[in-house]
């Protein structure tokens, strides 16, 4: 079985500033991971993913992350902050037999203050 | 991109009624369907899993006779809350494997449709 720890529950932070959200998992079997964004009152949005390949992945708006095999970590990061960043992000992963099931986290609230 | 729907966004009824939600895949075919629940300030959890033409798989403690589920095409798949109550007031999004990408790893998400039981 999978699981996923996303270890801040609130990040604050001040427009412009970098920002790393961390994501730990536990899996006795590959896995494929991913980061979502979710907005006030809206689904969830893919941000990046992690499938085979070169472990650092990045997204269209500034945010990247590292897959960390050895620390079973996928912790994301941006250089730069912007208020418009201020959302929910959740860590998830899948087991690569594909069963189909998004482990989520439990979540990080990112603030972004001006 | 691929672009999941869900109708309605939101809806109020009365205790004892029943609701649907519809989840459709605009742009691509979808044979697998996820349908999860979120509470205020919490992480998404797992209802059940709707495959195109057959029965929906229910997560423990989930109760099938509570939240029908039908997946009657490759783009289309229903949430019917059935005889709901308060309790059942809640935030519900699905998401949908799309098949076009290597192996169907990449679930994508509807926007949510918001349930209030009086």
């Amino acid at each position: 079985a999978q699981s996923v720890t996303q270890l801040d529950s609130q990040v604050p932070v001040f427009e412009e500033a970098p920002v790393e959200l961390r994501c730990n998992y536990s899996s006795s079997v590959s896995v494929y991971l991913f980061w979502y964004v979710q907005y006030p009152n809206q689904g969830l949005q893919l941000l990046l993913k992690y499938l085979s390949g070169s472990t650092l992945v990045e997204s269209i708006n500034g945010f990247e992350a590292e897959f960390n095999k050895s620390q079973t970590s996928f912790h994301l990061r941006k250089p730069s902050v912007h208020i418009s960043d201020t959302a929910e992000y959740f860590c998830a992963v899948i087991s690569s037999s594909n069963t189909g099931k998004l482990i989520f986290g439990q979540g990080t609230t990112l603030q972004v203050k001006p | 991109g691929a672009v999941v729907s869900q109708h309605p966004s939101r809806v109020i009824c009365k205790s004892g009624t029943s609701v649907k939600i519809e989840c459709r895949s605009l742009d691509f075919q979808a044979t697998t369907m996820f349908w999860y629940r979120q509470f205020p300030k919490q992480s998404l959890m797992l209802m059940a899993t709707s495959n195109e033409g057959s029965k929906a798989t229910y997560e423990q403690g989930v109760e099938k006779d509570k939240f029908l589920i039908n997946h009657a095409s490759l783009t289309l798949s229903t949430l019917t809350v059935t005889s709901a109550h308060p309790e059942d007031s809640s935030f519900y999004i699905c998401s949908a494997r799309d098949l076009g990408t290597l192996r169907g790893e990449t679930q994508y998400f509807g926007p949510g449709t918001r349930l209030l039981v009086l």
